[in-house]
């Protein structure tokens, strides 16, 4: 069975920083690209960042650009969201989704994790 | 970067009714790299159609999708009590990747 867990949400003050984990299980890790998708609460679908199996690649939001850093490490299954000078606009749900075809970067997102959510205030 | 603007903004009908959503870009979407979510509340989404018109695995064939270029449509043939959600377009052929603002089903 196909599982994203992601991990790292919390409250955190402005101008602070956090990280984000997705660890993934049931497929083949490095054949498939990784994105993040936020929901701010009450609010609709925004996409944030993607990274291609090799991680060599990665595109990301300009309202985050800058400040955020995608990364995997594909021997541990794990995706990463480095989010710095983080602001009360980035308060959401963060969810970890998986690319619906191998390899490519222009893919839909299949696979969905339960999000983890991340409170910016003072 | 590619605007999605969904419509409309919410749709009231019965069970067994049709509905049909729409999406609009800003842009030609390249390659109908086009997809639809469904989201129910407290839950992710779910990802129904993808490069517009395919269905994704385990979705039942009363949800269809089409269109190229600049618009697509949604089409639920006879809704469910389960299809009652909000559901979002999404591109994905080039970046930013983006979604629409969403349509919400709601039971009239």
């Amino acid at each position: 069975e196909v599982q994203l867990v992601e991990s790292g949400g919390g409250l955190v003050q402005p101008g602070g920083s956090l990280r984000l984990s997705c660890a993934v299980s049931g497929f083949t890790f490095s054949n498939y690209a990784m994105s993040w998708v936020r929901q701010a609460p009450g609010k609709g679908l925004e996409w944030v960042s993607v990274i291609s199996g090799s991680g060599g690649s990665t595109y990301y939001a300009d309202s985050v650009k800058g400040r955020f850093t995608i990364s995997r490490d594909n021997s541990k299954n794990t995706m990463y969201l480095q989010m710095n000078s983080l602001r009360a606009e980035d308060t959401a749900v963060y969810y970890c989704t998986k690319g619906k075809v191998p390899v490519t970067t222009n893919t839909a997102f299949d696979i969905w994790g339960q999000g983890t959510m991340v409170t910016v205030s003072s | 970067e590619i605007v999605l603007t969904q419509s409309p903004g919410t749709l009231s009908l019965s069970p067994g009714e049709r509905a049909t959503l729409s999406c609009r870009a800003s842009q030609t979407v390249s390659n109908t790299y086009l997809a639809w979510y469904q989201q129910k509340p407290g839950q992710a989404p779910r990802l129904l159609i993808y490069s517009a018109s395919y269905r994704a695995t385990g979705i039942p064939d009363r949800f269809s999708g089409s269109g190229s270029g600049t618009d697509f449509t949604l089409t639920i043939s006879r809704l469910e009590p389960e299809d009652f959600a909000v559901y979002y377009c999404q591109q994905f052929g080039s970046s930013p990747r983006t979604f629409g603002q969403g349509t919400k089903v709601e039971i009239k």
